[in-house]
């Protein structure tokens, strides 16, 4: 069945290095893969998403980037800080029509001051 | 203006009882989710509603029924309540199921 896989479960980094966290899926239908932010007792709140026609996608300190033949996909976090600390999912889906999310077992982020 | 919301947010309640969760949103969405986040953090998905229409339904015990009234409401009934429903439920809701999903706060279930 589909599956994703998220590492590592926890990471612990000093604030201002860079935080990577990697996910691979299983099927290769998924086109749509959106990573999602939960800080403590809230809501999961998409912070980027990239689609499967697209390679790398930035926004200011977060980075995706998809590799489509091994099926795998990374979050970078450059100049990382305290609150970047949360609980950190990736996911995948087939897109327009997908109604089925697949979700990683989610990073444990903690950015050291 | 929140844009998807759930009551209770918090639930406590015994084994054996049965209890409903509400969800609403004002986005215009025409799909709505169901989720279940065990104390591990991992977030599964129960149900997908599309247009009112039940799409998804991941080999969730019959005792949760969901019902969509209509495309902005989503609500979940449990039956038979069980230690293992302790969980913290989150209700989502997108367009056409291929982006972003918009989660509600959640409600945290305790089952004594």
């Amino acid at each position: 069945g589909e599956n994703v896989e998220q590492h590592p479960s926890t990471l612990s980094v000093q604030e201002g290095d860079s935080a990577v966290i990697k996910c691979t899926y299983s099927d290769s239908a998924s086109n749509y893969f959106p990573w999602y932010k939960q800080e403590l007792g809230k809501r999961p709140q998409l912070i980027i998403d990239i689609r499967s026609n697209v390679g790398e996608k930035k926004d200011q300190r977060i980075a995706v980037t998809l590799n489509k033949t091994a099926k795998h996909f990374s979050l970078h976090i450059t100049e990382t800080q305290p609150e970047d600390s949360a609980v950190y999912f990736c996911a995948a889906l087939k897109g327009t029509g997908g109604f089925k999310t697949i979700f990683g077992a989610g990073t444990r982020l903690f950015v050291k001051a | 203006d929140t844009a998807v919301s759930q009551t209770p947010k918090y639930l406590v309640t015994q084994m054996g009882n049965d209890k409903s969760i509400k969800c609403e949103q004002n986005l215009g969405h025409d799909t709505m989710y169901w989720y279940k986040q065990d104390s591990k953090k991992f977030l599964k998905i129960m149900f997908s509603y599309n247009n009112k229409e039940l799409i998804i339904n991941e080999t969730v015990p019959n005792r949760f029924s969901p019902k969509s009234p209509d495309k902005a409401h989503l609500n979940l009934h449990i039956n038979s309540l069980e230690l293992g429903d302790s969980a913290v439920y989150f209700c989502a809701s997108s367009q056409q199921g291929g982006g972003e999903q918009f989660f509600g706060p959640g409600t945290r279930l305790t089952v004594l």
